[in-house]
């Protein structure tokens, strides 16, 4: 099955600089990369999300990056502001023999610093 | 956030009780998933459902049984064979389970479950 790292496991930035969070995946076949955010005590909430034939999508201040060859992809948020902070699950989507499920990240736990 | 909605929010049951949490969804999805939440754990599944009457097991189904007799309801069973089931349980829909445009899982509140 597929497996997903997330790195950093927390992270703290200072207001208005920017934040990176990095994911690797295992299967090959995986061809669809959701962000989710989850602040505390509330549900998780898709913020953007990446398919495997494009390498960059912008939304705003949130974007993401795909690296197919190298199994990668990467959350980079700009001007970080104190409503940023929250907990951050990166998945990929195994889409072999039938099995759409999403493997998620263990989540990085962001802190923006007024 | 409405559309997706999990009873209870807390939950307290007995080591050795069965327990089952609800899950309902009024956005006339055909996927349906439960994920386990742990602390530095992230999400892990435990079942998920593409259509009504059939279902797949997760990364982490042991101890755990759904069914799907309706489009809206997925009701997950905690059993007592699930050796450590003090978690938070997140239900999740989405439009449909394959495809490329329509992934995007929706998720209901949570329900908190405590085994004394």
């Amino acid at each position: 099955g597929e497996n997903v790292e997330q790195h950093p496991s927390t992270l703290s930035v200072q207001e208005g600089d920017s934040a990176v969070i990095k994911c690797t995946y295992s299967d090959s076949a995986s061809n669809y990369f959701p962000w989710y955010k989850q602040e505390l005590g509330k549900r998780p909430q898709l913020i953007i999300d990446i398919r495997s034939n494009v390498g960059e999508k912008k939304d705003q201040r949130i974007a993401v990056t795909l690296n197919k060859t190298a199994k990668h992809f990467s959350l980079h948020i700009t001007e970080t502001q104190p409503e940023d902070s929250a907990v951050y699950f990166c998945a990929a989507r195994y889409s072999g023999a039938g099995s759409y499920q999403l493997t998620f990240g263990k989540g990085t736990k962001l802190s923006v610093i007024p | 956030d409405g559309g997706i909605t999990q009873s209870p929010k807390y939950l307290f049951r007995k080591e050795g009780q069965n327990v089952t949490l609800s899950c309902e969804q009024n956005l006339n999805h055909d996927a349906m998933y439960w994920y386990r939440q742990d602390p530095g754990q992230g999400l892990r599944l435990i079942y998920y459902s593409q259509i009504v009457n059939d279902f797949q097991k997760g990364d982490i189904a042991e101890g755990y049984s759904v069914s799907r007799e309706k489009k809206e309801s997925f009701p997950l069973t905690v059993t007592s064979a699930q050796k450590n089931p003090t978690a938070f349980y997140l239900c999740a829909s989405s439009i449909r389970a394959g495809g490329s445009s329509y992934n995007e899982q929706f998720f209901g509140p949570g329900t908190r479950l405590t085994v004394l």
